[in-house]
């Protein structure tokens, strides 16, 4: 296993620009989560696929969030007309699911996103 | 809700000593309990997952315990080295979600001086 690995690691950009990051979970992992954690927090949950399908989403991912995972592999993460409060680190995790509810994620490095 | 809540938020000792980190919850359905390390700017990486049916994990100097019906789980890290140094988190899997998702607590930092 490689890892989990996220694109890009950093991006600032201005208020109101759109950004995408991406995803790469380990491979045969069907499972994909992504959080999101601001400065001296710990990880919230946004949103979860289960292969190709997104099953839950959080109340944190407003109308200008959306997410694609086109082919049960990698996963994209959009964010439309940047606030500076959507600053933070995006976190993205993978799982086998061969577990169940007792097996780990594994978390990617993340991208860490400033809002100007 | 389920809320995590972490404490110290953050804790100085010196190299060689033992220390215990807490974590609390407020509701104790939960499926698993998991403690993670996170370096400054990094990902997670998880140290130990207790299933709910268990009362504690060993992993090295590591040993995690976990008490359901008190909402608490506790860190112990023996003989503490400079490169324990980074913030450790617990999060719980609870039965409230279709899915796996963890719900964090904010953390302790902890640094071990040489």
């Amino acid at each position: 296993d490689t890892g989990v690995s996220q694109d890009p690691r950093h991006k600032i950009t201005k208020r109101g620009q759109n950004v995408t990051f991406r995803c790469d979970p380990i491979s045969e992992h069907n499972r994909l989560y992504w959080y999101r954690q601001t400065l001296g927090q710990g990880p919230e949950f946004l949103t979860y696929f289960q292969n190709e399908a997104q099953l839950e989403k959080s109340r944190l991912l407003s109308d200008r969030f959306s997410a694609e995972r086109p082919k049960g592999s990698f996963s994209t993460l959009e964010i439309q007309r940047t606030e500076q409060g959507d600053s933070a680190m995006y976190l993205c995790a993978s799982s086998s699911g061969l577990r169940g509810r007792l097996e780990t994620q594994y978390f990617g490095p993340g991208t860490r996103l400033l809002v100007l | 809700k389920q809320e995590v809540t972490q404490i110290p938020a953050a804790l100085s000792v010196p190299e060689g000593e033992n220390l215990v980190l807490n974590c609390s919850f407020t509701d104790s359905a939960i499926y698993n309990l998991q403690w993670f390390r996170q370096d400054p700017g990094k990902g997670l990486t998880s140290l130990l997952l207790i299933q709910s049916s268990q009362r504690e994990q060993t992993s090295g100097r590591l040993n995690a315990s976990l008490d359901k019906s008190s909402g608490r789980s506790t860190l112990y890290i023996a003989a503490s080295q400079p490169g324990d140094s980074a913030t450790y988190l617990c999060a719980v899997m609870d039965y409230g979600g279709a899915t796996n998702k963890l719900i964090f607590g904010t953390g302790t930092l902890l640094a071990v001086q040489p």
